[in-house]
């Protein structure tokens, strides 16, 4: 079936260091992908998405192309701040439903 | 415009409890989710609704059950409740054709 599998965490980061999540999906056909990010005590919010091979989605600094040859969407960003703490999660659409990652929590110290 | 709106924030059961939890969406959107996050395990889908009229099972549907009411609210029903269905459920809802969910805040659940 459909799943995402992405970078166990816990990640510490300090402030403007690089951020990498990796993130590999299976799917049969051709899914949306996309990047959601949770803050404490909050809902998934939106961060990024993809709707086919080669797009970039990028928003906030973050990006993260789809990359069908490697089945990835890894999530980058070039300096990370201390409000990017949050659990960044990977998700994929197939048909109605959609799949998550287990999240990947990411705290930056300054 | 509130989104995805859902009730109760926090609520405590007993075991064998019963419990609805609410979620309305202002955003005319067709398909509704309910979701269970769990430490280390993500978010799984327990019961979805492409459109008004109709529900589909996800992941982990036992012990839930679900309605939807109208295009706007789409309820999840704990008959019995156990320990095992301590948990965050998240109500989400998805529009045409920009294919992203929006997530309500969440409503934490214990069953003690």
């Amino acid at each position: 079936g459909d799943s995402v599998t992405q970078m166990e965490g816990p990640v510490t980061l300090s402030e403007e260091a690089f951020l990498t999540i990796n993130c590999t999906y299976t799917a049969t056909g051709y899914p949306s992908l996309f990047w959601y990010v949770q803050y404490p005590g909050e809902g998934l919010q939106l961060l990024l998405k993809a709707t086919k091979a080669d797009d970039k989605g990028s928003n906030k600094g973050f990006e993260a192309t789809y990359r069908k040859e490697t089945t990835s969407f890894h999530l980058e960003k070039g300096s990370v701040q201390v409000s990017d703490s949050a659990v960044y999660f990977c998700a994929l659409r197939s048909g109605n439903q959609f799949y998550f990652g287990t999240g990947t929590s990411l705290t930056v110290i300054p | 415009n509130a989104g995805v709106t859902q009730t109760p924030k926090f609520q405590v059961l007993k075991t064998g409890q019963s419990m609805t939890l609410q979620c309305a969406q202002d955003m005319n959107h067709n398909s509704m989710y309910w979701y269970r996050q769990d430490p280390g395990m993500g978010l799984r889908l327990i019961y979805y609704s492409a459109s008004e009229g109709t529900t589909d099972k996800g992941e982990v549907p036992n012990g839930y059950n679900v309605s939807r009411l109208n295009k706007r609210e789409f309820s999840l029903r704990l008959e019995s409740a156990a320990p095992s269905q301590t948990s965050v459920y998240f109500c989400a809802s998805r529009g045409g054709i920009t294919y992203e969910q929006y997530f309500g805040p969440g409503t934490r659940l214990t069953v003690t």
